[in-house]
This record gives structure tokens, sequence and C-alpha cells, in this order.
């Protein structure tokens, strides 16, 4: 009964490779969304898709591509990972209006090596 | 521009002290404000809302008013417990911008017995 899923839970990686995180969610909403937490747990706001179409871009690297196949999933990957690429990672998904609450899953901790 | 500010932890308290962490923000517009609760090893989970200045949000024994003169969400509860500790994030969500949230800082509450 996992509302927002993702995977994998621990990702433990070299600098240079490419790698992917996907998210699915069951509740039904029109928008997903990225975020990442950094080792002092402040959390920024990476990607938005509403219904599979890109809304927000918060001038992250174009080394991170999101991938909305259908509006239950939102993947990120990263390519040519670097140190500071290591936080982790929070899918999320909401109702697309401004009151509504996100419902996140449960992070993806990526270790860059 | 839109920011929170929380203030900093780690907050340590005994087992039925009373609570308050304060968060204040700017904004333009009129936001809606949340304060979400992460636990250790998971995602965040909604705490309480408020969408209107005034409107208090409430549960399971926290509270926090709107306060548009003040531009502040403090949280509050009587009595916590052990089960309490968390980090605790004031976010707001600016209007019109689709269910976006912008987080403060976070702070540790640590209870004790």
């Amino acid at each position: 009964d996992t509302a927002v899923s993702q995977t994998p839970k621990y990702l433990v990686t070299q600098m240079g490779n490419d790698k992917s995180i996907k998210c699915e969610q069951n509740l039904g909403h029109d928008t997903m969304y990225w975020y990442k937490q950094d080792s002092k747990k402040f959390l920024k706001i990476m990607f938005s898709y509403n219904n599979k179409e890109l809304i927000i871009n918060e001038t992250v690297p174009n080394r991170f591509s999101p991938k909305s196949p259908d509006k239950a999933h939102l993947n990120l990957h990263i390519n040519s990972l670097e140190l500071g690429d290591s936080a982790v990672y929070f899918c999320a998904s909401s109702l697309a209006v401004s009151d509504s609450p996100l419902h996140f899953g449960n992070g993806t901790r990526l270790t860059v090596t | 521009g839109n920011s929170v500010t929380q203030m900093e932890g780690p907050v340590t308290l005994s087992e039925e002290a009373f609570l308050t962490i304060n968060c204040t923000y700017t904004a333009t517009g009129y936001p809606s404000l949340f304060w979400y609760v992460q636990y250790p090893g998971e995602g965040l989970q909604l705490l309480l809302k408020a969408t209107k200045a005034d409107d208090k949000g409430s549960n399971k024994g926290f509270e926090a008013t709107y306060r548009k003169e003040t531009t502040s969400f403090h949280l509050e509860k009587g009595s916590v417990q052990v089960s309490d500790s968390a980090v605790y994030f004031c976010a707001l969500s600016p209007a019109n911008q689709g269910g976006k949230l912008i987080f403060g800082q976070g702070t540790e509450l640590s209870v004790k017995p």
C-alpha cells in the first residue's frame, strides 16, 4: 500500500558513472517532484512535473535528467556523477494546487566515491 | 523572493516539556504554510497546515497559527513525548506555483525520558 515508492533505497557508485533512481506513486496525483536533501538536512526542490510535463527546473545541472513516462512515474537519471551529488534524493507527489500537501517517498541515499 | 527561516537545532527536551519551534517566512502574495516531520530513515510526513491568515493547523497535539502580521508560523506542543523525536521542517507553498514547497533548514528535536 506504499503511496510513493522509490528505488533503490541505497546507491553507492563511483565518480563518472551514470545512475537512475525510479519513483512511482499510486495516489492518482497529477504532480510529482524530486527534492535533494544535503548532509545538513536542507531540502531543495530540483524538478516538478505535472501530467508528464516539466513545470519546475530549479537550475539543476543538465547532468540531471528527469523522465516522466506517465503521470504515476517520475524517474531521475544522473550522468557523470560527482562527489557533490552525494545526498538523499526524495520523490514526492501532490495534487496541483498550492495548498495540497506533498506525499514523500522514503528517499534514496546516493553516495559517490 | 520566498524563503523560510527556522530556529536552529538541535533542541533537547525532557518528556512532558513544552515545545516551541520558531518559523518565520518571507513571501510574495499569500502562501500556504506547512509543518512536516521526518523520522529517522524516512521521508517527510505532513504534520499540519494553514492556508490563510489566522488559520490554526493542529494534529497529534501540535499546533501552529498563521500570523501574517509577524510572518510567522511557530510550532507548539504542550507536552512532548520520546516518540516526537524527529526533524521538523517549516515550509511555504507560494500561491499559483502548483504545489512547490520551499523548506526551512529543519530543526532536530530530541526528547529524553
